[in-house]
């Protein structure tokens, strides 16, 4: 079974729409990360949590909540979905020491 | 430098041929560097994680150095099988940001058979 898993993998969603996507993670890990990719660009970071009681924002928060539901479990929420929010999603988890990331599979988002 | 900045950003190259790329990072405040390989349709998954001066590691046919004091590092792939076509991420830790990283934009290489 994979370490950090993401749900959904792909959705399509309309303009206006409140949509969550769900994180969890088995790695034992703290900290869990939420970041955007867009075609030719890499990896950039929407919010992040270092334990059930830290949230910060990223570098690109705008648009974007999220939820640190337990160790395991770290939501991110598009109150009111808009075509330039269509990317692809990634959670990640980080062990803490050097901050290496464990990457979920992603989803892809498509706001019409 | 503010950001981490890769170059090239795609590089093609035929099977056999040897192949670098640059990751530039700021060069105070440096704590870590990472890089990571990223296949089409998966997650990215680490490759390296570099910390000192001068460091050079190695897995398999790929390597990469370090130089905190210039700011950058190489990542080296020797004889490019057409299974190393992937896109390379760096990403920079630095001191005052703890547990956050900063990705560059990523270096795709396509090995042609």
């Amino acid at each position: 079974d994979a370490d950090v898993t993401q749900t959904p993998r792909n959705r399509i969603t309309k303009t206006g729409k409140r949509i969550m996507l769900e994180c969890s993670q088995t790695k034992g890990h703290d900290r869990m990360y939420w970041y955007r990719q867009d075609p030719g660009l890499g990896l950039r970071l929407i919010y992040y949590s270092f334990d059930v009681k830290d949230i910060n924002k990223g570098e690109i928060s705008d648009g974007y909540s999220v939820s640190r539901q337990a160790q395991a479990k770290f939501s991110l929420s598009l109150e009111s979905a808009i075509p330039n929010q269509t990317a692809l999603y990634f959670c990640a988890t980080s062990d803490g020491q050097y901050n290496e990331q464990f990457f979920g599979p992603g989803t892809r988002l498509t706001v019409l | 430098i503010l950001n981490v900045e890769q170059s090239p950003q795609s590089l093609h190259v035929q099977e056999g041929d040897s192949t670098n790329f640059t990751c530039s990072f700021p060069s105070s405040n440096f704590y870590a560097l990472h890089w990571y390989r990223w296949e089409t349709a998966k997650s990215p998954e680490a490759l390296f994680v570099m910390t000192l001066n001068g460091d050079e590691k190695k897995k398999g046919r790929i390597s990469a150095t370090l130089n905190t004091k210039e700011g950058y590092s190489y990542l080296y792939i020797k004889g490019s099988q057409p299974e190393d076509s992937a896109t390379y991420l760096c990403a920079s830790r630095g001191w005052t940001n703890a547990g956050k990283s900063t990705f560059g934009d990523g270096t795709t290489l396509t090995v042609k058979p």
